[in-house]
This record gives structure tokens, sequence and C-alpha cells, in this order.
């Protein structure tokens, strides 16, 4: 069965730290995808960026930055000068291939103070 | 991205009583899925609904609980049966990102508490 596992309940930091999100995922599965989404307060799940398994390729769009590794099924997101807006509960996420059997982590609640 | 919209964005409903939630995308999709978020909580696949059959409902879900209808390729329903104050969550529907594309993309969702 498939797994992810975001231990970090809650994180809080002050406006213009660095912050990691930490993802580590379980399958079976050769052929995969991982996936981050954001909840604000507001509700709606933004997605973000979705990787496959054999691009081992790390990807920064702007503040975001995503680290891939397979040797340890971890898929971290890290968001570089935090800012208030990005306060939100970030979601990691893994699916099969077809995008079967989509299962969400248990989020991770990011608090930044001003 | 599709633009997803669902009918009711809140509601709160009386014990033992039924809601049923739309759901209406902009565009033809193959899956439509619904997804149930309790409080404070990550969410919960219950169903995926695919025009033309039968929902395939996900383990601890059962379609007496939660009847899905999928008439076409923009609109599905769920109805929330005989509730209780255990089903008070948030109800999203979500469709998949298209041919290649394995990422979904999420309603607004619907805000139910029953008392």
């Amino acid at each position: 069965a498939q797994k992810v596992t975001q231990a970090q309940t809650e994180i809080s930091v002050v406006e213009k730290e660095d912050v990691t999100l930490d993802c580590v995922y379980e399958t079976r599965d050769t052929t995969y995808y991982l996936f981050w989404y954001k909840q604000p307060p507001s509700g709606e799940l933004v997605f973000l960026i979705r990787r496959n398994s054999f691009d081992e390729q790390n990807e920064i769009s702007g503040r975001y930055s995503w680290n891939f590794q397979k040797s340890t099924s971890s898929f971290n997101f890290t968001i570089t000068a935090s800012q208030v807006v990005d306060s939100a509960v970030y979601f990691c996420a893994l699916s099969g291939n077809y995008g079967q059997n989509f299962v969400f982590g248990p989020g991770t609640r990011l608090s930044v103070l001003p | 991205s599709a633009v997803i919209s669902q009918k009711p964005s809140r509601d709160i409903c009386q014990r033992g009583t039924s809601l049923t939630i739309q759901c209406q995308v902009d565009s033809q999709v193959t899956m439509m899925f619904w997804y149930r978020q309790q409080p404070g909580q990550s969410l919960t696949l219950i169903a995926t609904a695919n025009q033309g059959s039968e929902a395939t409902y996900e383990s601890g879900f059962v379609i007496d609980k939660f009847p899905i209808s999928r008439p076409n390729l923009t609109f599905s329903t769920l109805t929330v049966s005989n509730m209780s104050p255990e089903d008070s969550s948030i109800y999203l529907c979500s469709v998949g990102g298209g041919r290649g594309s394995y990422e979904q993309y999420f309603g607004p969702g619907t805000r139910l508490t029953v008392t």
C-alpha cells in the first residue's frame, strides 16, 4: 500500500527565514508521481508541483524549491525567504502510474510570523 | 487546468437527513474524484466516478452512505445519506490534470456541519 509521511505537524518561522517541509513516501510501484499542494486558510487546495519517479532533477520556482531523492524516498519542499502569505497547510501526495491510488500525507501547518 | 465549482459551498443539516453536493467542471473530464476532509485532518478519497459506470469506492466507504452520480463528462453529485455529526467535514471534488498529467485539481469544497 502507498503511504506518505510528513513528520512535521506544525512549523512556525519568522518572515524571511527559510523553511523546509519534509515528505517521505512508501510505494512498491516502479513508476509513481509525487505532488505538493497548498491549502491556505481560505480552504482551497492549490496544486504546486508534480514530480515523476524517473526524474530526480530538483526544481526551483521562484522562492520554492523541491528536492527529490529516490535513495531516501523523500520529496522535500523548501521555501526561501518566507512570507506571511506562505502560511498554510502543505500536503505531500503520491500516486501510482496513470494517477491511481492517490494518497495524501497528513499535512504540515506552516505559520509565518511577521 | 479545469475550473471546478461546487454547490452548496456550506450547509448545516440535521441528523438523519441527506445532502446532495454538486460538482461542475468547465471541460469534459474522464475521471472525477470525491474526497472527505475531516476537521484538522488530511484528505481521504471516498470514490472515483467515471462517466457511464458505477463509482469505485475506497475501503471504508459504501454506496448506501455516499451514493454518487456521474451523468455526463462535466458533472457529478455526491450524496451524504442519513447524516450524523461524524459526517461533519469538508467534501471536495477533483478532476485529473488530463492526459499524461496525473495531478488532481480541486473544487472549492463543501463545508458540511451536521447537528
